[in-house]
């Protein structure tokens, strides 16, 4: 089975701080994602990356960046942490090129900002 | 733009009823593919079922089957002989062809509620 990993269940940081959420995915897959989803909202793409190295802004990028170093880990980097930024965060990778291939999700960070 | 639409926000369900759970889609791609998935309060996300624009029969995954109604743009799941641990959210998603690489455009969500 496909595991999908976020190093952080909860976390609770201060406005103004600089937060990492880490993901690692063990299926050697090429394509991951960072969503965030909001009561009401359903999920929304804040960044994805379809390679090592690669990376290309989803919907919402405002306040977020990314970083792949590896093909195995995805990070999403919140510069400057503010309140509006709670929320919770699902990560997500899939093997590229087969249309049916579904997204395998982690158990997501539930972050708040004070 | 494509998207996605589930106009449920909660549902209701007796134990060992059967339910269907509404997703409405609208793209102009003739090549796309649609996915349900499910969340339980623990907050993972889990994939139950997939249908491609171009498949001639409705998927089914043992209890779960999709009702694809290609020409009215609907692809409502149904959950047969609801149980009590199908209480959870339910999202229906998309896969978007326009250049994401894959990526999924997400409904609202439909927040099921089964009965004892």
């Amino acid at each position: 089975d496909v595991k999908v990993t976020q190093s952080s269940r909860y976390l609770v940081k201060r406005t103004g701080e600089k937060v990492f959420l880490e993901c690692v995915q063990d299926m050697d897959h090429e394509n991951m994602f960072w969503y965030r989803q909001d009561p009401g909202l359903g999920l929304r793409l804040i960044y994805f990356s379809y390679d090592v190295k690669m990376k290309e802004k989803g919907d919402i990028p405002e306040g977020y960046s990314v970083s792949r170093e590896k093909k195995e880990r995805f990070s999403l980097i919140l510069e400057s942490a503010s309140t509006n930024q709670t929320s919770m965060y699902l990560c997500a990778s899939r093997r590229q090129g087969a249309g049916n291939s579904p997204l395998h999700f982690g158990n997501g960070t539930r972050l708040t900002v004070t | 733009a494509q998207k996605i639409t589930q106009t449920q926000p909660g549902m209701f369900v007796q134990e060992k009823e059967a339910v269907t759970l509404d997703c409405t889609y609208d793209t102009s791609d003739p090549s796309y593919g649609l996915f349900w998935y499910k969340q339980p309060s623990s907050g993972e996300m889990i994939f139950l079922i997939y249908q491609g624009s171009y498949d001639q029969q409705n998927a089914t995954e043992g209890r779960y089957s999709l009702n694809f109604q290609k020409a009215r743009k609907s692809a409502n799941l149904v959950i047969s002989a609801s149980q009590l641990g199908d209480s959870a959210m339910y999202f229906c998603a998309m896969r978007d062809y326009g250049g994401s690489q894959g990526n999924l455009i997400f409904g609202k969500g439909t927040k099921l509620s089964v009965k004892p």
